[in-house]
């Protein structure tokens, strides 16, 4: 257990709908990050937050995607009107600003029908 | 080299044999190396982070190697066990950002 939790930790859901995954990172870890993974390839950054701000995002991260984290402590990320493309293992991992580890949650399993 | 690249994809090693495999990645702009191990139904471990050339880092059987001047990393098993069985996963980051940029992984499955 490295202390990142993910929930939840599979979903289905029909194309169309939106979904909402969160993170919570280890308490003191200000940075906070989000990969996604699809079948056979290594995980791909989609989104980063400093505290509360949203520093970086992929040009992975469409108009469909929108991810906060509130008051810098646990973080959302939500698709809005899902489709088959975006079904894939959804990981957040978070760091303390004055180490290099990203400790990872996880991951949330999405499967869109 | 553009990307991160591991290599091979998958491999099978007999239980008691020891087995290395490669993450390739662009040298310029390098800052560190990481090496995470993800077994099914968990989270990614985090095995190693190097920053230097010539660094080399030990976890009990894993051992891994950095060569920043030619963009490549190596990692061994000595002595493979069946609970070695995971997906080794490398990543890069350059010293501007705080991405990690993944390999595809290579999937090793200990026979017993």
């Amino acid at each position: 257990d490295t202390g990142v939790s993910q929930n939840p930790r599979h979903k289905i859901t029909k194309r169309g709908q939106n979904v909402t995954f969160r993170c919570d990172p280890i308490s003191e870890h200000n940075r906070l990050y989000w990969y996604r993974q699809t079948l056979g390839q290594g995980p791909e950054f989609l989104t980063y937050f400093q505290n509360e701000a949203q520093l970086e995002k992929s040009r992975l991260l469409s108009d469909r995607f929108s991810a906060e984290r509130p008051k810098g402590s646990f973080s959302t990320l939500e698709i809005q009107r899902t489709e088959q493309g975006d079904s894939a293992m959804y990981l957040c991992a978070s760091r303390l600003g004055t180490t290099d580890t990203q400790y990872f949650g996880p991951g949330t399993r999405l499967t869109v029908l | 080299i553009l990307n991160v690249e591991q290599s091979p994809q998958s491999l099978h090693v007999q239980e008691g044999d020891s087995t290395n495999f490669t993450c390739s990645f662009p040298s310029s702009n390098f800052y560190a190396l990481h090496w995470y191990r993800w077994e099914t139904a968990k989270s990614p471990e985090a095995l190693f982070v190097m920053t230097l050339n010539g660094d080399e880092k030990k976890k009990g059987r894993i051992s891994a190697t950095l060569n920043t001047k030619e963009g490549y990393s190596y990692l061994y098993i000595k002595g493979s066990q069946p609970e070695d069985s995971a997906t080794y996963l490398c990543a890069s980051h350059g010293a501007a950002g705080n991405k990690l940029t993944f390999g595809g992984g290579t999937r090793v499955l200990v026979k017993p």
